[in-house]
């Protein structure tokens, strides 16, 4: 079946600093992604829809400045968490839809730890 | 009210019975009905979707849909340890692209 490849699968930074994750559909083009974020034991929060060539549309409450998508290709979205702070830490979740057939695959999450 | 509700459990089924999953929406408009499967740790896999009023059956796993009463439903028949998981309803509202997820319920079955 189709793969969505997430990069890094896990990372550790240091407060203030800033985490680029990408969202990879590797065998097929993707005009749309989604970025999901999932505190432990609690549901996927969507975050924003990100759109190729265009600008992100995010959800209430998700800072676009702290949160910054781009999704310059078919195949290719990033999440940057920029000046991360302790409670950035998550579990981050990318989702792309298959253009020519709608489906969504999720790609296999990155866990951020912010000390 | 939550767009998309799910008991979050936990919910214990012994090996070899039925796992009755449910949720509830609140959007008429909703069109499109997802169940997931999430191992703790790991992302969301898909197990079903279903459109349109009724029953879809695949393998062990059946969808029930009932648009008026906006409750979707996952069976697990002769449930394994295996499946023990956590299970996330989503819906798609019409003319949306993107899936509203419920809280996900805690499944586990004992051996």
């Amino acid at each position: 079946g189709a793969v969505v490849s997430q990069h890094p699968s896990w990372v550790i930074c240091k407060s203030g600093t800033s985490v680029k994750i990408e969202c990879r559909s590797l065998d097929f083009q993707a005009t749309t992604m989604f970025w999901y974020r999932q505190f432990p034991k609690q549901s996927l929060m969507l975050m924003a829809t990100s759109n190729e060539g265009s600008k992100a549309t995010y959800e209430q409450g998700v800072e676009k400045d702290k949160f910054l998508i781009n999704h310059a290709s078919l195949t290719l979205s990033t999440l940057t968490v920029t000046s991360a702070h302790p409670e950035d830490s998550s579990f981050y979740i990318c989702s792309a839809r298959d253009w020519g057939t709608g489906e969504l695959f999720f790609g296999e999450g990155s866990r951020l730890t912010v000390l | 009210q939550k767009e998309v509700e799910q008991n979050s459990g936990p919910l214990s089924v012994p090996e070899g019975a039925i796992a009755s999953l449910n949720c509830t929406y609140s959007d008429r408009g909703s069109q499109s009905f997802f169940w997931y499967r999430q191992y703790s740790g790991k992302s969301p896999e898909l197990i079903m979707f279903i459109y349109s009023n009724g029953d879809k059956e695949d393998g062990r796993f059946t969808a029930q849909l009932n648009k008026a009463s906006q409750y979707v439903s996952l069976l697990i028949r002769d449930s394994q340890p295996s499946d023990s998981a956590t299970y996330l309803c989503a819906v798609r509202v019409q003319g949306a692209q993107k899936l509203v997820f419920g809280q996900g319920t805690r499944l586990t079955i004992n051996p």
